[in-house]
């Protein structure tokens, strides 16, 4: 399968421990995105990256999220210290260019996160 | 105002019928439109994209463009049951590649 690549599918964590998820984007693709879907809304973009470097974190909270994309493996979403509210589906999304007017991402099968 | 609207719905269209679902955008200076199905539980999947105003066609979708009104429909035609799905009407970044969302529109299309 050479698609978008997430894992954990789903992950509980207890209020107040870490998650990570994980990302490895197509093959061929160099650039990672992340957003978020809480119930019942649409998708939100937290962050863009390209190996080695963070483009664009605009759509990341302020405090307890962070996400890094390493010259070698996947991408990961980190997210300390979690809340109830942090319980959402991420999805990541690769491409292959940036910009262009018809630059397609395409989305890997996220991570439902669930915080008790 | 939201970047990227749509009627959350549900839209319901019987079997066999067009359906139209709308988003309007807020950014006159927006080049690039994507549509998304998504599933329950699942993730979305690329429809189509469309960056020229008029009309696009692949097979029984159709998506129009009209930037002077700042807004973007998605047609499907010979509507199925397993057209049921939340769509999502998605604007571009040129320069970054990311995507604004709109709240997605829920079809329900009944045999």
């Amino acid at each position: 399968n050479a698609g978008v690549m997430q894992n954990p599918r789903h992950l509980v964590r207890r209020r107040g421990q870490e998650a990570r998820l994980r990302c490895s984007p197509m093959k061929g693709h160099s650039h990672v995105y992340w957003y978020r879907q809480l119930p019942e809304e649409g998708l939100k973009f937290m962050v863009y990256l390209q190996k080695e470097n963070i483009i664009d974190e605009s759509g990341m909270p302020k405090e307890r999220f962070s996400a890094e994309f390493p010259k070698e493996g996947p991408s990961i979403l980190r997210i300390q210290q979690v809340v109830r509210g942090d319980s959402a589906a991420y999805f990541c999304a690769s491409s292959p260019m940036t910009g262009g007017l018809n630059t397609e991402a395409f989305f890997g099968q996220g991570t439902r996160l669930t915080v008790v | 105002q939201k970047e990227v609207e749509q009627n959350s719905g549900p839209l319901s269209v019987p079997e066999g019928a067009i359906a139209s679902l709308n988003c309007t955008y807020s950014d006159r200076g927006s080049q690039s439109f994507f549509w998304y199905r998504q599933y329950s539980g699942k993730s979305p999947e690329l429809i189509m994209f469309i960056y020229s105003n008029g009309d696009k066609e692949d097979g029984r979708f159709t998506a129009q463009l009209n930037k002077a009104s700042q807004y973007v429909s998605l047609l499907i035609r010979d509507s199925q049951p397993s057209d049921s799905a939340t769509y999502l009407c998605a604007r571009g970044s040129s320069n970054t590649g990311k995507l604004i969302f709109g709240q997605g529109t829920t079809l329900q299309v009944k045999p």
